[in-house]
């Protein structure tokens, strides 16, 4: 089935360890999204990228980096996890630039103890 | 980007109508109006979309007065299955030459039995 795919969907780590998390779409869209979101809150964009091999910041960029080699994938690290970064985070792509074509994958829910 | 307000939460039963209404008081001349639903443990998904008057699809209806600046997403004959947060969001993630997409908190909508 056509969509947004995240890898892994859960996930527990230790204070300062590092992790990948994969987006990976299959609707050939230029547009991708990192979204974090908290309890009780909102989404809050953390990287974009608007193709392939270009990447941009969010609103909350600090101990996220991202890369975006393929069109289809885009990568979410973590270098040193930290509990703040404890959250679910959402990938997310669009095919244009309006507000009605996002999908967004079903989410990573990560643990940082 | 405009500024959207919503309620914070909602209650209904089943089998009513639910109507959420969206304060945009700010909205640009060519600016878009966008729901969009999210299920616990899930990513949001696109419910509708419009830019004046009615709009109904399958799922929902849009409607939006002439001065647009407020909308009312009209959900028919609610279930149970309708209980989900509910985005407004309106206007050119793109217009500040970055993109910037505020989805909020929604409202929380829950169907009782």
């Amino acid at each position: 089935n056509a969509g947004v795919t995240q890898t892994p969907k859960f996930r527990v780590l230790k204070t300062g360890q590092s992790m990948t998390l994969l987006c990976a779409q299959d609707m050939n869209h230029e547009y991708m999204y990192w979204y974090r979101q908290d309890p009780g809150m909102g989404l809050r964009l953390i990287h974009y990228s608007v193709g392939e091999g270009t990447t941009a910041k969010g609103e909350v960029p600090d101990g996220y980096n991202v890369s975006r080699l393929k069109k289809q994938n885009f990568l979410l690290g973590l270098e040193s996890a930290a509990p703040s970064q404890t959250s679910v985070y959402f990938c997310a792509s669009s095919y244009d630039r309006t507000g009605g074509g996002y999908t967004f994958g079903s989410g990573t829910r990560l643990t940082v103890v | 980007l405009a500024k959207t307000t919503q309620p914070i939460s909602m209650d209904s039963y089943e089998g009513q109508e639910v109507n959420i209404t969206c304060s945009h008081n700010n909205i640009a001349t060519n600016d878009y109006i966008t729901w969009y639903q999210q299920f616990p443990s899930q990513g949001p998904r696109f419910i509708i979309q419009g830019y004046k008057t009615k709009v109904t699809n399958e799922v929902a209806s849009l409607f939006i007065p002439a001065d647009r600046k407020s909308s009312t997403l009209s959900l028919p004959r609610v279930s149970l299955s309708d209980t989900a947060v509910y985005y407004c969001l309106v206007g050119d993630p793109w217009a500040s030459g970055t993109y910037k997409y505020i989805f909020g908190t929604g409202t929380r909508l829950k169907v009782l039995a």
